[in-house]
């Protein structure tokens, strides 16, 4: 077990719905990332908050949007679904963010567009 | 840019016989490379990782990968594969990029232990 939490580990919906996704790093982390894990693209880096800013962005779509809280868990929200978005996604969490220090992996939710 | 391939998308082994996973990356600096275990139905979770001290980098169960500059690869190797080890094993090449450091992984090698 990371100690990195993600809820729901299922999500089914329809096409053109919008979802969120949650995530909760590791006790004292202050660094959450995003992943999207899937067939055709693989493992692909979506955005990384630090401390509640946003720190990096990788191929994140437009309709897909995050947000990291006070608390510092994050949520990944996304809209207007198409059944292209279908995938699996992580999120990982670390302690600092300037350096590539260890992430450590929630058990992702898997997201199926009908 | 940076980016990485792993050479083989399937890699099958017997029980007790050395494993050998390939990596090579491109990159315009210096990298921070990693091996990623993901067994099934799991997160990810870090073997090992190369950030410029020592290019012999031993890792946990076993593992240990060789940075190699000349020829642009971090092969993951251990001399004696068990059944646990069957898992999706990626490589990931990290580079800052404007104060961050922006991951990007292979597609992965399926690692295959045969009793």
């Amino acid at each position: 077990d990371s100690g990195v939490t993600q809820t729901p580990k299922h999500l089914i919906t329809a096409t053109g719905q919008r979802v969120t996704l949650r995530c909760s790093p590791r006790s004292g982390d202050l660094s959450v990332y995003w992943y999207q894990q899937s067939l055709d693209q693989g493992l692909q880096f979506l955005i990384q908050y630090y401390n509640g800013e946003e720190r990096a962005k990788g191929n994140i779509l437009e309709r897909f949007s995050a947000q990291q809280f006070p608390d510092l868990h994050s949520e990944l929200n996304l809209s207007s679904l198409e059944l292209g978005d279908s995938a699996l996604y992580f999120c990982a969490s670390s302690v600092r963010d300037r350096d590539h220090n260890e992430q450590f992996f929630g058990p992702g939710t898997r997201l199926t567009v009908l | 840019a940076q980016s990485v391939t792993q050479l083989d998308s399937h890699v099958s082994v017997s029980e007790g016989t050395p494993v050998l996973l390939r990596c090579n990356y491109s990159s315009s600096y210096s990298p921070s490379l990693f091996w990623y275990v993901q067994h099934p139905n799991k997160g990810l979770q870090l073997l090992l990782k190369y950030t410029s001290a020592a290019t012999l980098v031993k890792g946990i169960n076993g593992f240990e990968a060789e940075f190699k500059k000349s020829e642009t690869s971090f092969h993951l190797t251990k001399p004696s594969a068990h059944m646990s080890d069957a898992a999706e094993y990626f490589c990931v090449v990290s580079v800052e990029t404007g104060g961050s450091y922006i991951p990007t992984f292979g597609r992965g090698t399926s690692l295959i232990v045969h009793p």
